[in-house]
Protein backbone atom coordinates (compact mmCIF):
# COMPACT_ATOMS: atom_id res chain seq x y z
CA UNK A 1 0.00 0.00 0.00
CA UNK A 2 2.49 3.04 -1.37
CA UNK A 3 1.15 5.90 -0.85
CA UNK A 4 3.15 7.92 -4.03
CA UNK A 5 4.67 5.30 -6.25
CA UNK A 6 7.19 5.95 -9.51
CA UNK A 7 8.01 3.94 -12.51
CA UNK A 8 11.06 2.83 -13.37
CA UNK A 9 13.01 3.49 -10.54
CA UNK A 10 16.03 3.28 -12.30
CA UNK A 11 16.53 4.57 -15.86
CA UNK A 12 20.18 4.76 -18.18
CA UNK A 13 19.20 6.11 -21.47
CA UNK A 14 21.81 7.31 -24.12
CA UNK A 15 21.31 11.01 -25.27
CA UNK A 16 18.74 12.01 -27.87
CA UNK A 17 16.49 9.40 -26.86
CA UNK A 18 12.80 10.23 -25.58
CA UNK A 19 11.81 8.61 -22.35
CA UNK A 20 8.72 8.90 -19.70
CA UNK A 21 8.65 8.71 -15.64
CA UNK A 22 5.00 7.28 -14.38
CA UNK A 23 3.80 8.56 -10.85
CA UNK A 24 0.44 7.26 -8.95
CA UNK A 25 -0.73 8.39 -5.94
CA UNK A 26 -3.36 6.43 -3.78
CA UNK A 27 -3.70 9.42 -1.03
CA UNK A 28 -6.88 10.76 -2.59
CA UNK A 29 -4.67 13.96 -3.15
CA UNK A 30 -5.37 17.01 -4.98
CA UNK A 31 -1.66 18.03 -5.93
CA UNK A 32 0.54 16.37 -7.33
CA UNK A 33 4.43 17.58 -8.28
CA UNK A 34 7.52 16.67 -9.79
CA UNK A 35 10.70 18.01 -8.39
CA UNK A 36 14.23 17.39 -9.81
CA UNK A 37 17.09 17.04 -7.42
CA UNK A 38 20.82 17.34 -8.64
CA UNK A 39 23.84 15.74 -8.10
CA UNK A 40 24.24 18.94 -5.64
CA UNK A 41 21.71 17.55 -3.90
CA UNK A 42 19.50 20.40 -4.58
CA UNK A 43 15.63 19.66 -4.88
CA UNK A 44 14.00 22.28 -7.27
CA UNK A 45 10.32 22.28 -8.34
CA UNK A 46 9.49 21.54 -11.66
CA UNK A 47 5.88 21.77 -12.06
CA UNK A 48 2.71 21.41 -9.77
CA UNK A 49 -0.99 20.32 -11.02
CA UNK A 50 -3.86 20.85 -8.97
CA UNK A 51 -6.98 18.85 -9.75
CA UNK A 52 -5.62 17.91 -13.19
CA UNK A 53 -4.82 21.15 -13.69
CA UNK A 54 -1.28 23.01 -13.94
CA UNK A 55 -0.40 25.35 -11.61
CA UNK A 56 3.31 25.52 -11.16
CA UNK A 57 5.70 25.90 -13.91
CA UNK A 58 9.11 26.22 -13.45
CA UNK A 59 11.65 27.69 -15.98
CA UNK A 60 11.94 24.05 -17.15
CA UNK A 61 12.94 23.37 -21.22
CA UNK A 62 9.73 22.35 -22.69
CA UNK A 63 11.65 18.74 -23.68
CA UNK A 64 9.57 18.09 -20.52
CA UNK A 65 6.25 17.92 -20.77
CA UNK A 66 3.71 16.92 -17.71
CA UNK A 67 0.63 14.68 -17.74
CA UNK A 68 -2.01 14.28 -15.83
CA UNK A 69 -4.68 12.28 -16.83
CA UNK A 70 -6.82 12.42 -13.74
CA UNK A 71 -5.17 13.62 -10.07
CA UNK A 72 -4.10 10.40 -9.02
CA UNK A 73 -1.43 10.24 -12.03
CA UNK A 74 1.37 12.89 -13.15
CA UNK A 75 3.54 11.34 -15.33
CA UNK A 76 6.39 13.22 -16.56
CA UNK A 77 7.36 13.17 -20.38
CA UNK A 78 11.37 14.60 -21.72
CA UNK A 79 12.51 14.64 -25.15
CA UNK A 80 15.66 14.57 -26.95
CA UNK A 81 17.60 13.48 -23.06
CA UNK A 82 20.34 15.54 -22.48
CA UNK A 83 23.92 14.90 -20.32
CA UNK A 84 22.39 17.51 -17.85
CA UNK A 85 19.25 15.77 -17.51
CA UNK A 86 20.92 12.78 -15.48
CA UNK A 87 19.59 13.53 -11.70
CA UNK A 88 16.84 12.21 -9.60
CA UNK A 89 13.37 13.20 -10.44
CA UNK A 90 10.73 12.98 -7.58
CA UNK A 91 7.05 13.00 -7.84
CA UNK A 92 5.07 13.87 -4.35
CA UNK A 93 1.47 14.97 -3.50
CA UNK A 94 -0.72 17.19 -0.50
CA UNK A 95 -3.96 17.39 0.23
CA UNK A 96 -4.09 20.41 -1.88
CA UNK A 97 -2.57 23.75 -2.79
CA UNK A 98 -2.98 25.27 0.78
CA UNK A 99 -3.39 28.66 0.74
CA UNK A 100 -1.81 30.09 2.23
CA UNK A 101 -0.14 27.52 3.99
CA UNK A 102 1.45 24.79 1.91
CA UNK A 103 0.33 21.09 2.94
CA UNK A 104 2.57 18.53 3.68
CA UNK A 105 4.18 16.72 0.70
CA UNK A 106 4.99 13.33 0.15
CA UNK A 107 7.27 11.69 -1.94
CA UNK A 108 7.48 8.72 -4.23
CA UNK A 109 10.80 6.80 -3.94
CA UNK A 110 12.51 8.85 -6.94
CA UNK A 111 13.71 7.75 -10.32
CA UNK A 112 17.12 8.08 -10.86
CA UNK A 113 17.81 9.04 -14.52
CA UNK A 114 21.00 8.40 -16.08
CA UNK A 115 21.88 9.82 -19.61
CA UNK A 116 24.79 8.77 -21.37
CA UNK B 1 20.44 36.20 -1.62
CA UNK B 2 19.21 33.04 -2.48
CA UNK B 3 15.80 32.12 -1.35
CA UNK B 4 16.78 29.79 1.17
CA UNK B 5 20.14 28.94 2.48
CA UNK B 6 21.48 26.40 4.52
CA UNK B 7 24.63 25.40 6.01
CA UNK B 8 25.47 22.64 4.06
CA UNK B 9 27.47 21.06 6.90
CA UNK B 10 28.61 18.21 7.07
CA UNK B 11 28.08 18.36 11.10
CA UNK B 12 29.80 15.40 12.69
CA UNK B 13 28.23 14.97 16.43
CA UNK B 14 28.65 11.96 18.77
CA UNK B 15 25.59 10.09 20.09
CA UNK B 16 23.96 11.92 23.10
CA UNK B 17 24.95 15.58 21.67
CA UNK B 18 23.08 18.38 21.04
CA UNK B 19 23.09 19.97 17.59
CA UNK B 20 21.04 22.99 15.93
CA UNK B 21 20.74 23.89 12.30
CA UNK B 22 19.87 27.39 10.94
CA UNK B 23 18.01 28.18 7.85
CA UNK B 24 17.91 31.65 6.47
CA UNK B 25 15.13 32.86 4.04
CA UNK B 26 15.23 35.85 1.69
CA UNK B 27 11.19 36.57 1.39
CA UNK B 28 9.76 38.23 4.55
CA UNK B 29 6.15 37.75 3.57
CA UNK B 30 6.87 33.78 4.05
CA UNK B 31 4.44 32.24 6.17
CA UNK B 32 5.02 28.70 6.29
CA UNK B 33 7.85 26.90 7.41
CA UNK B 34 8.84 23.13 7.72
CA UNK B 35 11.89 20.96 8.06
CA UNK B 36 12.47 17.55 6.25
CA UNK B 37 14.40 15.24 6.78
CA UNK B 38 15.93 13.04 3.33
CA UNK B 39 17.97 9.52 4.33
CA UNK B 40 20.87 8.71 1.74
CA UNK B 41 19.39 7.38 -1.62
CA UNK B 42 15.74 8.02 -0.65
CA UNK B 43 12.53 10.35 -0.90
CA UNK B 44 12.23 13.41 1.66
CA UNK B 45 9.85 13.03 4.48
CA UNK B 46 8.58 16.04 6.92
CA UNK B 47 9.64 16.24 10.20
CA UNK B 48 8.10 19.19 11.62
CA UNK B 49 6.10 22.40 11.22
CA UNK B 50 7.36 25.02 12.39
CA UNK B 51 5.13 27.43 14.12
CA UNK B 52 5.43 31.18 14.84
CA UNK B 53 5.50 30.04 18.42
CA UNK B 54 7.84 27.50 18.23
CA UNK B 55 7.00 23.67 18.75
CA UNK B 56 8.45 20.63 19.92
CA UNK B 57 7.94 16.76 19.39
CA UNK B 58 10.54 14.59 21.41
CA UNK B 59 13.96 15.19 20.90
CA UNK B 60 13.07 18.05 18.28
CA UNK B 61 12.58 21.52 18.48
CA UNK B 62 11.95 24.00 15.82
CA UNK B 63 12.17 28.13 16.42
CA UNK B 64 11.15 30.64 13.69
CA UNK B 65 12.73 34.09 14.18
CA UNK B 66 10.39 36.54 11.74
CA UNK B 67 12.86 39.37 12.83
CA UNK B 68 16.31 37.83 11.45
CA UNK B 69 14.16 35.57 8.88
CA UNK B 70 15.52 32.44 10.00
CA UNK B 71 13.94 29.24 11.26
CA UNK B 72 16.15 26.65 13.50
CA UNK B 73 16.31 22.90 14.40
CA UNK B 74 17.36 21.50 17.61
CA UNK B 75 18.27 17.81 18.12
CA UNK B 76 19.09 16.75 21.56
CA UNK B 77 20.14 13.52 22.87
CA UNK B 78 21.49 12.59 18.95
CA UNK B 79 20.99 8.97 18.15
CA UNK B 80 22.67 7.28 15.02
CA UNK B 81 19.17 7.01 13.40
CA UNK B 82 19.51 10.74 13.09
CA UNK B 83 22.11 10.97 10.69
CA UNK B 84 20.65 12.59 7.73
CA UNK B 85 20.21 15.45 5.13
CA UNK B 86 17.69 18.30 6.92
CA UNK B 87 16.13 19.94 4.42
CA UNK B 88 14.75 23.68 5.54
CA UNK B 89 11.48 24.64 3.25
CA UNK B 90 9.98 27.80 3.09
CA UNK B 91 6.91 28.90 1.09
CA UNK B 92 6.65 31.83 -1.44
CA UNK B 93 3.84 33.58 -1.16
CA UNK B 94 1.31 34.74 -4.24
CA UNK B 95 2.98 31.45 -5.90
CA UNK B 96 1.79 28.34 -4.67
CA UNK B 97 5.05 27.31 -4.57
CA UNK B 98 7.35 25.50 -1.55
CA UNK B 99 11.18 26.14 -1.71
CA UNK B 100 13.80 23.38 -0.61
CA UNK B 101 16.79 24.49 0.85
CA UNK B 102 20.24 22.36 -0.03
CA UNK B 103 20.26 20.87 2.89
CA UNK B 104 22.29 20.32 6.24
CA UNK B 105 23.96 16.69 6.11
CA UNK B 106 24.25 15.29 10.08
CA UNK B 107 26.30 12.38 10.50
CA UNK B 108 25.75 11.14 14.00
CA UNK B 109 28.41 8.68 15.17
CA UNK B 110 28.99 6.12 18.09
Amino acid sequence: DTAVSQTPKYLVTQMGNDKSIKCEQNLGHDTMYWYKQDSKKFLKIMFSYNNKELIINETVPNRFSPKSPDKAHLNLHINSLELGDSAVYFCASSQDMGLPFPYEQYFGPGTRLTVT
Amino acid sequence: RKEVEQDPGPFNVPEGATVAFNCTYSNSASQSFFWYRQDCRKEPKLLMSVYSSGNEDGRFTAQLNRASQYISLLIRDSKLSDSATYLCVVNIPGGFKTIFGAGTRLFVKA
